[in-house]
């Protein structure tokens, strides 16, 4: 089975710009989450979608939107690049029951912007 | 506020000798994961183990244990027999709801 999926691999953007990122869940898997990782940090939480809803949004400003299609893919959506954009953005997929804190989540590769 | 602490930026250990991740996590939740992720240079996230709040025994997986001391909140990561493609950083995360919070990460470097 295929794993998660993110396009583009590489990114490079200049300042003021928007960039949509795309990512493809684990066939089965209803939720997707996105996470920001900048140079030598750990991941930072942005979105999960699940079911199309969003469920969860992290400490982000409103120039980052996500949303879920109906076969659970996700893109996330940039507006106005700023140059601490810059970032490995990670999707990650996981079969989220309801009401639990079991939480696995299967990583994507990611997509490395580089703003300008 | 939860949290995960990661203290080591970096560790060496050579081959074929045990290595011990420090990792300490701060929550209110009573219920909550911890995981142990694994990122190469190429960037992908790789799930090593996981352990459950109220799982009373240590989790393993094949080389890798999970030191879990509820009372101190620490959930460090042990993995034994270290071999070269083990280089990589190592990331703690505590699961709450809808979202992974991750610690800062250990670049661990296995020397022959």
């Amino acid at each position: 089975d295929a794993g998660v999926t993110q396009s583009p691999t590489h990114l490079i953007k200049t300042r003021g710009q928007h960039v949509t990122l795309r990512c493809s869940p684990i066939s089965g898997h209803k939720s997707v989450s996105w996470y920001q990782q900048v140079l030598g940090q750990g991941p930072q939480f942005i979105f999960q979608y699940y079911e199309k809803e969003e469920r969860g949004r992290g400490n982000f400003p409103d120039r980052f939107s996500a949303r879920q299609f109906p076969n659970y893919s996700s893109e996330l959506n940039v507006n106005a690049l700023l140059l601490g954009d810059s970032a490995l953005y990670l999707c990650a997929s996981s079969f989220l029951a309801r009401d639990t804190y079991y939480n696995e989540q299967f990583f994507g590769p990611g997509t490395r912007l580089t703003v300008l | 506020a939860q949290k995960i602490t990661q203290t080591q930026p970096g560790m060496f250990v050579q081959e074929k000798e045990a290595v011990t991740l420090d990792c300490t996590y701060d929550t209110s939740d009573p219920s909550y994961g911890l995981f142990w992720y694994k990122q190469p240079s190429s960037g992908e996230m790789i799930f090593l183990i996981y352990q459950g709040s109220y799982d009373q025994q240590n989790a393993t997986e094949g080389r890798y244990s999970l030191n879990f001391q509820k009372a101190r909140k620490s959930a460090n990561l042990v993995i034994s027999a270290s071999q070269l493609g083990d280089s990589a950083m190592y990331f703690c995360a505590m699961s709450h709801t809808d979202k992974l919070i991750f610690g800062t990460g250990t670049r661990l470097q296995v020397f022959p």
